[in-house]
């Protein structure tokens, strides 16, 4: 069964500075596709960040960059230049494509990582 | 521009009642999910729907049900409301995409969430 574990429950991080919120993940499947959702305190989910597994590349967007270790099933997620609106929790999650149609695209979501920038 | 709309916002229930909380998109979306949001649990499906008239569980199923009478709205039903079901509700949809070499879902498009409280 597909799992997603992010082990830090908590990090904080100086302002300007970059870091890295872990994520691990168990599947069988060979195509699959991992994301980085923001949360920050109002609530909302906001989507950050897509991987596919088949993709060679690492993706980026803007600040945030996701380095993808496929052997070692790990899709860290690393803020560059942090700022005190980062200040939220971020959720790694899992999709995978499935051979059955009705799978959908429903997505597997790891535990969260709070994150706290300081001035 | 409403995007994914959830009501009501906050309710409060006694033990045993019954409620719905419906959400509605406007991206014309096929997939749509309830999930729900407990602390130090992440995300956790509920109920997901590939179409207009169909629905599947997902991985916390019980004491909920679902329907998709209209392409554009999920319902989801608590029959009985038990205080173990306190807790943010959260609808998403998304879409296909196809990226050439596997079809993919796109990234979950959220709403702002619906607070739940059951005593």
């Amino acid at each position: 069964a597909q799992k997603i574990t992010q082990t830090q429950p908590g990090m904080f991080v100086q302002e300007k500075e970059a870091v890295t919120l872990d994520c691990t993940y168990d599947t069988s499947d060979q195509s699959y596709g991992l994301f980085w959702y923001k949360q920050p305190s109002s609530g909302e989910m906001i989507f950050l960040i897509y991987q596919g597994s088949y993709d060679e590349q690492n993706a980026t967007e803007g600040r945030y960059s996701l380095n993808f270790q496929k052997a070692r099933k790990s899709a860290n997620l690393v803020i560059s230049a942090s700022q005190l609106g980062d200040s939220a929790m971020y959720f790694c999650a899992m999709r995978e494509a499935g051979l059955i149609y009705n799978q959908g695209g429903k997505l597997i979501f790891g535990q969260g990582t709070e994150l706290s920038v300081k001035p | 521009n409403a995007g994914v709309t959830q009501t009501p916002k906050f309710r409060v229930l006694k033990t045993g009642q019954s409620m719905t909380l419906l959400c509605a998109q406007d991206m014309n979306h096929e997939y749509m999910y309830w999930y729900r949001q407990d602390p130090g649990m992440g995300l956790r499906l509920i109920h997901y729907s590939v179409g207009e008239g169909t629905t599947a569980k997902g991985e916390v199923p019980d004491g909920y049900n679902v329907s998709r009478l209209k392409k554009q709205n999920f319902l989801l039903g608590l029959e009985s409301a038990a205080p173990s079901q306190t807790s943010v509700y959260f609808c998403a949809s998304s879409y296909e995409r196809t990226t050439g070499r596997v079809t993919n879902t796109g990234e979950l498009f959220f709403g702002e969430g619906s607070r739940l409280t059951v005593l």
